[in-house]
């Protein structure tokens, strides 16, 4: 299993900010997945953040909106740039406990308003 | 593109009552299967799985069965307890490898 810490757990944001969400794992771990959890809504893969590599976006999210760091094996920061409310959501950092097994761990989440 | 569909909570049930949550896919090919769970305060877990037709996977008194024919994988208890309240989430692995969840389903269960 892997131990993941997110920070900041929960922020309020004003409009127009940046705000950076920091993901440490435990163990040392090739690729880490940001996620997004709209309200109401099912958990979206924003990207996949491989070390020593850019990041791989998903239709839908790009890189100057969701700038991802990922300068080791345990560590990755996702950061979302120029907030709008509709930005307000659980942001998630994964790891998988297996190559290619979808068998996924999680951290907490970060929750983000943007007012 | 895959899918997966979950019937819409909450589901409130009295302790030791019987559950279901209905989880229905489209997929293209033949994709893996699982649930999470989100206990109150805590990430997502993984709470059971199954790579392909037929198979049951099965954890703390959960079950759920791969059904290729009703392209389904309905989770299943037979007793619950208040300790089981949480949100649980239905997914799939599609052939990109990636996980595709279903929205959620809150479960209460009151005393």
């Amino acid at each position: 299993s892997a131990v993941i810490s997110q920070k900041p757990s929960r922020d309020i944001c004003q409009r127009g900010t940046s705000l950076t969400i920091q993901c440490q794992v435990d163990s040392q771990v090739t690729m880490m997945f940001w996620y997004r959890q709209q309200p109401g809504q099912s958990l979206t893969l924003i990207a996949t953040a491989n070390q020593g590599s850019e990041a791989t976006y998903e239709s839908g999210f790009v890189i100057d909106k969701f700038p991802i760091s990922r300068p080791n094996l345990t560590f990755s920061t996702l950061t979302v740039s120029n907030m709008s409310p509709e930005d307000s959501s659980i942001y998630l950092c994964s790891v998988e406990s297996g190559a290619r097994s979808g068998e996924l761990f999680f951290g907490e989440g970060s929750r983000l308003t943007v007012l | 593109g895959d899918s997966v569909t979950q019937m819409e909570g909450p589901v409130t049930l009295s302790e030791e009552a019987f559950l279901t949550i209905n989880c229905t896919y489209t997929a293209t090919g033949y994709p893996s299967l699982f649930w999470y769970v989100q206990y109150p305060g805590e990430g997502l877990q993984l709470l059971l799985k199954a790579t392909k037709a037929d198979d049951k996977g099965s954890n703390k008194g959960f079950e759920a069965t791969y059904r290729k024919e009703t392209t389904s994988f309905h989770l299943e208890k037979g007793s619950v307890q208040v300790s089981d309240s949480a949100v649980y989430f239905c997914a799939l692995k599609d052939n990109t490898d990636k996980l595709i969840f279903g929205t959620g389903t809150r479960l209460q269960v009151f005393p």
